[in-house]
């Protein structure tokens, strides 16, 4: 299965600020997911990331607070820009991973995000 | 839309006693059914999956059936341990549209000595 390299693994940021998360991954892949798992909570979509496209955001998640870079088929980005205490959450990515038997999704390590 | 239904938590057993965590699920078509499990402190990872009506996925002991008449995936596993410690999350891939996954609210499981 796919390898997702994630980073930060961690930050604490000032209210105001924006923060970048990347996300690499080992083999080229056509769609790369961004999910939010807010304290104690289940994992939300934030959006889908396509290579040469705009990503799609889900309801409640829009561009300006949450833009997503995927230049190529192995890296993205996803920034939180004017950072609340209410962003404070896990931050992660995916990919959709193998085909037939193997077929499933692959997560990154998470971003853990503390804003103050 | 789709959801997942998940068994609320938390979840506290004995070692070694029987685990069984609800899950159903309401969707359009035919999804793709998993388990993930999160580690304390750690990312998520693949437990289980299951892609069509009555396949069985299983793992480290656990087992999950995709039943279709029921629209459930139910996790167990006969025999806990304290490692099983962690939190649980039922989720569906969308057979239409993007494949993104749908994930349950997560089932924390805390197993005692």
């Amino acid at each position: 299965s796919a390898v997702i390299s994630q980073k930060p693994s961690r930050d604490i940021c000032q209210r105001g600020t924006s923060l970048t998360i990347q996300c690499q991954v080992d083999s080229q892949v056509t769609m790369m997911f961004w999910y939010r798992q807010q304290p104690g909570q289940s994992l939300t979509l934030i959006a889908t990331a396509n290579q040469g496209s705009e990503a799609t955001y889900e309801s409640g998640f829009v561009i300006d607070k949450f833009p997503i870079s995927r230049p190529n088929l192995t890296f993205s980005t996803l920034t939180v820009s004017n950072m609340s205490p209410e962003d404070s959450s896990i931050y992660l990515c995916s990919v959709e991973d193998g085909r037939g038997a193997n077929y499933g999704y692959t997560f990154g390590s998470g971003t853990r995000l503390t804003v103050v | 839309g789709n959801s997942v239904t998940q068994m609320e938590g938390p979840v506290t057993l004995s070692e070694e006693a029987f685990l069984t965590i609800n899950c159903t699920y309401t969707a359009t078509g035919y999804p793709s059914l998993f388990w993930y499990v999160q580690y304390p402190g750690e990312g998520l990872q693949l437990l289980l999956k299951a892609t069509k009506a009555d396949d069985k996925g299983s793992n480290k002991g656990f087992e999950a059936t995709y039943r279709k008449e029921t629209t459930s995936f139910h996790l167990e596993k006969g025999s806990v341990q304290v490692s099983d410690s962690a939190v649980y999350f039922c989720a569906l891939s969308d057979p239409f549209g993007n494949e993104k996954l749908t994930f349950g609210t997560g089932t924390r499981l805390t197993i005692i000595p």
